[in-house]
């Protein structure tokens, strides 16, 4: 089976701007979890989805969005970029939820100038 | 305050040697993970607990529930096991992250 997939891998924005990373699961996941990683914060929740709905959400702002389709793929939304929004982007697929292994993508890493 | 403290922050190891990282959570989960971070950024999922012990190959993790720790052991460490290791645990509808371990396995 394909791992996780993410695109882009790299990603240079302007405060401001806003941005969409996607991710593409394992073939058969249907959970998506988003994390943020930063040399601060660490790693952190963002949100989790499965099968297209909102299960459970961070502590973010509403800045950050995402959505799931019908076929698992995931995309997450950052608007209004702010310099702190630099980070990497990890997503991560399972059968169900965090309750099941997770398999993580290769991350995007963002960086807001 | 951190729902999830690991230790130690750093280890240095030689080659050969047994290595143990702790984790200690505050809150009640209904499952912890270790990951595994290599430079440049990829994470793998070493072990899902949510009771007793697992082992897969060198790599030996456990849960006790009722102290709210985990450990996870490497025997025999290598080279290649230099990485860091994170500890996340899954409480009602959230993840919480450990601030991770660096360990570096001497030749």
């Amino acid at each position: 089976k394909a791992g996780v997939t993410q695109t882009p891998r790299y990603l240079i924005k302007t405060r401001g701007q806003q941005v969409t990373l996607s991710c593409s699961p394992i073939s058969g996941h249907r959970s998506v979890s988003w994390y943020q990683q930063t040399p601060g914060q660490g790693l952190q929740f963002l949100f989790e989805y499965f099968s297209e709905t909102q299960r459970n959400k961070g502590n973010f702002p509403g800045r950050f969005s995402g959505r799931q389709f019908s076929n698992s793929r995931s995309e997450m939304n950052v608007s209004t970029l702010e310099l702190g929004d630099s980070a990497l982007y990890l997503c991560a697929s399972s059968t169900n939820s965090g309750r099941n292994e997770q398999y993580f993508g290769p991350g995007t890493r963002l960086t807001v100038t | 305050k951190n729902e999830v403290e690991q230790s130690p922050q750093n280890l240095t190891a030689q080659e050969g040697e047994f290595i143990t990282i702790n984790c200690s959570y505050s809150v009640g989960i209904s499952a912890l993970h270790w990951l595994q971070q290599h430079p440049g950024g990829g994470i793998v999922s070493l072990f899902m607990l949510s009771s007793g012990k697992k082992k897969h190959g060198r790599l030996i993790a456990t849960i006790n529930i009722q102290e709210k720790h985990s450990s996870l052991h490497i025997t025999a460490s290598h080279p290649r096991d230099s990485a860091v290791y994170i500890c996340a645990v899954r409480s009602r509808n959230q993840f919480y992250f450990g601030t991770g371990t660096s360990l570096t396995v001497i030749p």
